[in-house]
């Protein structure tokens, strides 16, 4: 059963950076694409980018370009998401997912359980 | 522009059903999407996704209660004899130049 296994809960001043965790377990992150997906308090799902399949290059969403970097370690099977320049917006949970499916429909069908990132002065 | 809209919020009684809409926008009703329920203080669980022509498979351990259908532009989930755990925000999403998410269904079960 793969199970993601996410860092804890940081606490981070404006314009610092904070990098955050999604460990894999029961599968390799080889034979995954993992992606990130944050939600600020009270709101809806916002896609932040990941590992697009289809030409195997990182992608990110237009927002967060030149922002976030994605990487992984495959000798321990980790994802990291990495936020620079931290304002107080940022404050949210941010979530590693999955992604399954086949071009063009693809789809989000594994979930972290969250990694709360506040950013306060 | 590829968009996915969903009611703010929907209600159905205890042992009732209910039936969630996600509309995907002009020109892209072929679009397949997921499905996706977010129980409070909860991250989001997959439930299902859910082709064009309403066929749609479930993720592991999805009770048969929770369906799929298609009609048009528009993606439905049927959930059927509500339990209070149904309770949840629930949400739509596709794929254009990348993850895109409707704006979820807040589901209150009387």
């Amino acid at each position: 059963q793969v199970q993601l296994v996410q860092s804890g809960a940081e606490v981070k001043k404006p314009g610092a950076s904070v990098k955050v965790s999604c460990k894999v377990s029961g599968y390799t992150l080889t034979e995954l694409s993992m992606h990130w997906v944050r939600q600020a308090p009270g709101k809806g799902l916002e896609w932040m980018g990941g590992f697009d399949p289809e030409d195997g290059e990182t992608i990110y969403a237009q927002k967060f370009q030149g922002r976030v970097t994605m990487t992984e370690d495959t000798s321990t099977d980790t994802a990291y998401m990495e936020l620079s320049s931290l304002r107080s917006e940022d404050t949210a949970v941010y979530y590693c997912a999955t992604l399954n499916g086949s071009y063009p429909y693809w789809y989000f069908d594994l979930w972290g359980r969250g990694t709360l990132v506040t950013v306060s002065s | 522009q590829l968009v996915l809209t969903q009611s703010p919020s929907a209600s159905a009684s205890l042992g009732a059903s209910v039936k969630l809409t996600c509309t995907l926008s002009s020109g892209h009703s072929s679009y397949a999407i997921a499905w996706h329920q977010q129980q409070p203080e909860k991250g989001p669980r997959y439930l299902m996704k859910l082709n064009s022509d309403g066929s749609h498979s479930k993720g592991d351990g999805i009770p048969d209660r929770f369906s799929g259908s298609s009609s048009g532009a528009e993606r439905y989930l049927t959930i059927s004899s509500l339990q209070s755990e149904d309770e949840a925000d629930y949400y739509c999403q596709t794929w254009g130049t990348g993850g895109v998410f409707g704006g979820g269904t807040k589901l209150t079960v009387l």
